[in-house]
């Protein structure tokens, strides 16, 4: 197994267009989440799924954001209309259901440059 | 409000001494609490976790103390080597193990 990865590693787009980021989890975990970073803080949570199941959305994501995990299997996070607030490294993590002592797996990020 | 702490930006020590990274927490939910590492551009990297059931975990030269009447957790590691260089993250759960609250790390140095 190549662990969690995240295409693609680097995206710099224009304000107000439309992104979309991808993550393949490890394939036997069926937790999957989304988190961002920027600089000097740490992840900040933003969605997680059991299987295809969103079971978790903070109440930071606006409506511009939206994660799918359609076949329980890879993941896509889309944001609409970037603004330049929306610049941060976008991580993906998996795991088990009952992996806590084991924690996450996060992959390598995508980072996100709004121009 | 933010509800995991690291109030030490930054920490220097000596190879083969001793580190110590401090987290302070307020929300008594949490149940579960992880350290990661990370290196630059890299995803965190899991390191050792303990349960609120607990006052002490060690793994090798890791080892994680929790205090929970005071919400603190610290990790020691003993010695310290140059390749420990790293921001370390501390994280914190609930019971139903979804989302994790991270702090906003400790870079650690470790000098030769």
């Amino acid at each position: 197994d190549t662990g969690v990865s995240q295409n693609p590693r680097h995206k710099i787009t224009k304000r107000g267009q439309n992104v979309t980021f991808r993550c393949d989890p490890i394939s036997e975990h069926n937790r999957l989440y989304w988190y961002r970073q920027t600089l000097g803080q740490g992840p900040e949570f933003l969605t997680y799924f059991q299987n295809e199941a969103q079971l978790e959305k903070s109440r930071l994501l606006s409506d511009r954001f939206s994660a799918e995990r359609p076949k329980g299997s890879f993941s896509t996070l889309e944001i609409q209309r970037t603004e330049q607030g929306d610049s941060a490294m976008y991580l993906c993590a998996s795991s088990l259901d009952e992996s806590r002592p084991y924690g996450y797996t996060f992959g390598s990020g995508t980072r996100l440059t709004v121009v | 409000d933010q509800q995991v702490k690291q109030n030490s930006p930054s920490l220097s020590v000596q190879e083969g001494r001793i580190s110590i990274l401090n987290c302070d927490y307020t929300n008594s939910m949490f149940d579960y609490f992880l350290w990661y590492k990370k290196y630059p551009a890299e995803g965190p990297t899991f390191l050792i976790s303990i349960s609120s059931i607990k006052d002490k975990n060690e793994d090798g030269r890791f080892t994680v103390f929790l205090n929970k009447s005071a919400k603190h957790l610290s990790l020691h590691i003993v010695p310290s080597q140059p390749g420990d260089s790293a921001v370390y993250f501390c994280a914190a759960s609930g019971t139903n193990a979804g989302k994790s609250t991270f702090g906003d790390g400790t870079t650690l140095t470790v000098k030769p």
